[in-house]
C-alpha cells in the first residue's frame, strides 16, 4: 500500500523565493496534517484539514505561509517569501477521522533549506 | 511550560538492558496518548497507544498516570535496532481531539 507521498524530498532555495511543498495522503484518509520539525522546537502542527476543509490553522507562523487542499488526494503548503528561519523538515500526515485512536501516518518529509 | 515535556537524553544502554522513559503533559483534558518512534532522518511512526490500564506489546510496556499527568515507556531486553528517538504524544484541544502535541523526544542509543 502506498503511504503518504511528499514532494520534493529536498529543497534548497534562496531567501525571498516562493516554495511549494506537496502532499498526497493515503487513499481513504479524510484528515490531513502539516507539521514542521526543527531541532529547537521539535514537531509542531501548522494546520490540519478534515474532508478538504481547513479546521485549525493556529500553528501557521505568519501570513507568509498558506495551505490548500483542493481535493481529497492533494494538498500544498506554500511559503512566500521564504526566509532562512523557515529551514526545517516539513511533514505531511494523514489519518482516518473515524478511527478510534486517530493514528496519524507520516510522509517522508521535505527537508527545506533557505539560504 | 511546554504541553508535553520529555528528557531529551541521550540514554546510552547496552544490549539486553531495560530502559524507561517518562514524559509529563499539562492538559488535564487530554484523552489520547501515544508513543511514536522516529529514526534518524526519517518520519515519526506510531509505536503504541497508551491506555489507562497500561498496555504491553512484546518488549514494550506503556503506562499512563492521569492523576500525575505522566506517561511512561519501558523497553525490556534492548536491541540495537531500538536506537531511535521516542516521542511522547498527547492529543490537544481541537475537533474530535485530532490535534496531536508532540514532545521533543528522548533519544535512545543501544550499544553492543
Amino acid at each position: 500500500d502506498a503511504g503518504v507521498i511528499q514532494s520534493p524530498r529536498h529543497e534548497v532555495t534562496e531567501m525571498g523565493q516562493e516554495v511549494t511543498l506537496r502532499c498526497k495522503p493515503i487513499s481513504g484518509h479524510n484528515s490531513l496534517f502539516w507539521y514542521r520539525q526543527t531541532m529547537m522546537r521539535g514537531l509542531e502542527l501548522l494546520i490540519y484539514f478534515n474532508n478538504n476543509v481547513p479546521i485549525d490553522d493556529s500553528g501557521m507562523p505568519e501570513d507568509r505561509f498558506s495551505a490548500k487542499m483542493p481535493n481529497a488526494s492533494f494538498s500544498t503548503l506554500k511559503i512566500q517569501p521564504s526566509e532562512p528561519r523557515d529551514s526545517a523538515v516539513y511533514f505531511c500526515a494523514s489519518s482516518r477521522r473515524d478511527s478510534s485512536y486517530n493514528e496519524q501516518f507520516f510522509g517522508p518529509g521535505t527537508r527545506l533549506t533557505v539560504l | 511550560r511546554k504541553e508535553v515535556e520529555q528528557d531529551p537524553g541521550p540514554f546510552n544502554v547496552p544490549e539486553g538492558a531495560t530502559v524507561a522513559f517518562n514524559c509529563t503533559y499539562s492538559n488535564s483534558a487530554s484523552q489520547s496518548f501515544f508513543w511514536y518512534r522516529q529514526d534518524c532522518r526519517k518520519e515519526p511512526k506510531l509505536l503504541m497507544s497508551v491506555y489507562s490500564s497500561g498496555n504491553e506489546d512484546g518488549r514494550f510496556t506503556a503506562q499512563l498516570n492521569r492523576a500525575s499527568q505522566y506517561i511512561s515507556l519501558l523497553i525490556r531486553d534492548s536491541k540495537l535496532s531500538d536506537s531511535a528517538t521516542y516521542l511522547c504524544v498527547v492529543n490537544g484541544e481541537g475537533t474530535g481531539f485530532q490535534k496531536l502535541v508532540f514532545g521533543t523526544g528522548t533519544r535512545l542509543l543501544v550499544s553492543p
